[in-house]
C-alpha cells in the first residue's frame, strides 16, 4: 500500500496569514493526488485534483504543486471560513489511502 | 445539482450484518465509479470500497476485504454496501462518494454520511 504522510498534524495561522501543508507519498504518484477540505460535522469537499487543478467553484486562494512523492497545498490569504481540517489523498492505485490529516487552528 | 444521500447506518451488535444504501440524483449515474469511505469517531478519513460505473471492476480495502459487499443498480441510481461480521473497529460515518470517471478518479462529490455504531 501506499502511504501517505502530511505535515504538520496541526498549524496554528491567523486570518490574512499565507500557510502550506505538505504530503509526501511513500512511492511515486506522479500526479494523482487530490486535496480536500473538512469543516467539523460535515463532509469532505473536494479542492484540488491532479496535484494543482483547482475543483470549480473553489477559491482562487487555494492552490496546488508536487509531483512524484511530494506536494503542497497552499492557501495564499486565509480566511475566517479556511480553519478546517485537510486531507491529501492519492488515487495513482484503485487502492487509494488519505494523509492523516492537517487541523488548520486560529492562533 | 449533485445529491448523494446515505441511509441505513445504525447500532449493531458485534458479528452483526447492515446494508448501507446511497442514493444518487443530479448526474448520469451509470457513467461514474462511486465509493465508500469511512471516518472513526475523532479520526481520519479511510477509504473502504470503490466500484467501476458498469459494476464490473471492484476494489477494497484489506481492513473490509471478505467482510464488506459494495454493488450498485444504475436502474434504480443507487449504490450499496453490505457490512457482514461488523467488529467494533467499524464503527465510523460512511460517506458514498461520486467517482471523478468511470473507471475511478478522485471523489468529487460526497454525501453527508450515515453513522455505523458496533456496539453490544
Amino acid at each position: 500500500d501506499i502511504q501517505m504522510t502530511q505535515s504538520p498534524s496541526t498549524l496554528s495561522a491567523s486570518v490574512g496569514d499565507r500557510v502550506t501543508i505538505t504530503c509526501r507519498a511513500s512511492q511515486s504518484i506522479s500526479r494523482w493526488l487530490a486535496w480536500y477540505q473538512q469543516r467539523p460535522g460535515r463532509a469532505p469537499k473536494l479542492l484540488i485534483y491532479k496535484a494543482s487543478s483547482l475543483q470549480s467553484g473553489v477559491p482562487s486562494r487555494f492552490s496546488g504543486s508536487g509531483s512524484g512523492t511530494e506536494f503542497t497545498l497552499t492557501i495564499s490569504s486565509l480566511q475566517p471560513d479556511d480553519f478546517a481540517t485537510y486531507y491529501c489523498q492519492q488515487y495513482n492505485t484503485y487502492w487509494n489511502t488519505f494523509g492523516q490529516g492537517t487541523k488548520l487552528e486560529i492562533k | 445539482e449533485v445529491q448523494l444521500v446515505e441511509s441505513g447506518g445504525g447500532l449493531i451488535q458485534p458479528g452483526g450484518s447492515l446494508t448501507l444504501s446511497c442514493a444518487a440524483s443530479g448526474f448520469l449515474f451509470s457513467s461514474f465509479a462511486m465509493s465508500w469511505v469511512r471516518q472513526a469517531p475523532g479520526k481520519g478519513l479511510e477509504w473502504v470500497s470503490t466500484i467501476s460505473g458498469g459494476g464490473s471492476n471492484i476494489y477494497y480495502s484489506d481492513s473490509v476485504k471478505g467482510r464488506f459487499t459494495i454493488s450498485r443498480d444504475n436502474s434504480k441510481n443507487t449504490l450499496f454496501l453490505r457490512l457482514d461480521s461488523l467488529r467494533a473497529e467499524d464503527t465510523a460515518v460512511y460517506y458514498c462518494a461520486k467517482g471523478e470517471n468511470w473507471g475511478g478518479g478522485t471523489c468529487d462529490f460526497w454525501g453527508q454520511g450515515t453513522l455505523v455504531t458496533v456496539s453490544s
